[in-house]
Order: structure tokens, then C-alpha cells, then sequence
């Protein structure tokens, strides 16, 4: 079935870690993007692609990274992780031209 | 820049009754989208309804409807006979029809309870 799967669902580490959020879909979209929700709150765009080895960063400025090397995968990865980071990450996609968005279940992300 | 505002940050139903969720936005621009998206608790985000901006009917997917005002940019989701399988977060959303690549304004979310 055609889907965006997020992993981890739920993560807990302590600062300073290094962690790699994970996004793939097999619907073969274009666009990607990775939203940051705060609970209860509103989604700020942090990052998007519109295609193998594309990348920007969006409205609200993020210390994370992504890349985009295959078009099922979208990663987003934290170098460092530190407690302002505790949130949750949706992952998103869309294809080409497209208006609707398709969304990923979300990694909620705890940072000690 | 477009903005999308939704002022009531948490609303309350009795199942079975019909309830309408306000939302308002700001453009320059004639021709665009509009979406609700629905955030259940702890599940995926789906979406609900959309509307194009050039269609003068409101759009309809069985118990949801929009009240589409152009005039006054506004943008009302209302459903009938509410369930409780609808408590969600409801977000607004606005998109251009300017550019393949233009990107979706998200307001800030009505949280929507339904009493049994």
C-alpha cells in the first residue's frame, strides 16, 4: 500500500547525541518536506525537496539537516541534539504540481 | 506574504450535533487553494476537504462542508453530526495556484472536542 512511513515514533535521548530521523514513501512523489510541531501547536516548514539531490530550508530556521538521495528517502538528521529540539517532526509529500500533501505519522523527539 | 488565522484555539460538540470551525486568511492573489487538514491524536494527518478559490460552490465530502466566502476570505469547515472519531486538531491551510512549487500556509490549529 502506498504510504510515508516515519521512524523512530517516539524518541528519547540525552543532549548532544547525533540523531537521524527517517522519512520514505513509495509513491514515487517529487516533493518532500519536514514540518516541526510543537504539541498542541501550529507546523513550521523547516526543510523540502523538490527532487533527488535538492534541499532548502524553510520558514523556520532549524539546526537540523537533510539530504535527499534517492526519491523515496528524506532524512533529517541533528548533529547535536539539545533540549530546544524536543518536538515533533512530520514528514510530508506531494507530487509534482500537486496540491495535497500526504503525511507521515510523525517522530516525536525527547531531548534530556 | 499570505497568512492563514484561525481564532478559536479550542472548541467543544455534543455527538450528533453539527459544529463550524472559522477559519481566515489574507492574499493579493485571485486564484488558490484551500484546505482542511485533520490531525487526530497521536495518529497521521489526513486531509479533509479543499476547495478551489476559482469555484464559486462550496465544497462537500459527505458530513463536512465549507462555507467558502471569497469576498471576506473566509474559510469555515462545518460538520454534521459529529462522532467522536472527529476529536482532532483541525488546521487551515493555503496554497497558491502561482508556480508548480509554490507551498502550503498552515494556521495554527483548532483543537475540537466531542462530548458523548
Amino acid at each position: 500500500e502506498a504510504d510515508i512511513y516515519q521512524t523512530p515514533r517516539y524518541l528519547v535521548i540525552g543532549t548532544g547525541k547525533k540523531i537521524t530521523l527517517e522519512c520514505s514513501q513509495t509513491m514515487g512523489h517529487d516533493k518532500m518536506y519536514w514540518y516541526q510541531q510543537d504539541p498542541g501547536m501550529e507546523l513550521h516548514l523547516i526543510h523540502y525537496s523538490y527532487g533527488v539531490n535538492s534541499t532548502e530550508k524553510g520558514d523556520l530556521s532549524s539546526e537540523s539537516t537533510v539530504s535527499r538521495i534517492r526519491t523515496e528517502h528524506f532524512p533529517l538528521t541533528l548533529e547535536s541534539a539539545r533540549p530546544s529540539h524536543t518536538s515533533q517532526y512530520l514528514c510530508a509529500s506531494s507530487e509534482y504540481g500537486a496540491n495535497v500533501l500526504t503525511f507521515g505519522a510523525g517522530s516525536r523527539l525527547t531531548v534530556l | 506574504a499570505q497568512t492563514v488565522t484561525q481564532s478559536q484555539p479550542e472548541m467543544s460538540v455534543q455527538e450528533a450535533e453539527t459544529v463550524t470551525l472559522s477559519c481566515t486568511y489574507d492574499t493579493s492573489e485571485s486564484d488558490y487553494y484551500l484546505f482542511w487538514y485533520k490531525q487526530p491524536p497521536s495518529r497521521q494527518m489526513i486531509l479533509v476537504i479543499r476547495q478551489e478559490a476559482y469555484k464559486q460552490q462550496n465544497a462537500t465530502e459527505n458530513r463536512f462542508s465549507v462555507n467558502f466566502q471569497k469576498a471576506a476570505k473566509s474559510f469555515s469547515l462545518k460538520i454534521s453530526d459529529s462522532q467522536l472519531g472527529d476529536a482532532a486538531m483541525y488546521f487551515c491551510a493555503y496554497r497558491s495556484a502561482t508556480g508548480a512549487n509554490s507551498k502550503l500556509t498552515f494556521g495554527k490549529g483548532i483543537t475540537l472536542s466531542v462530548r458523548p
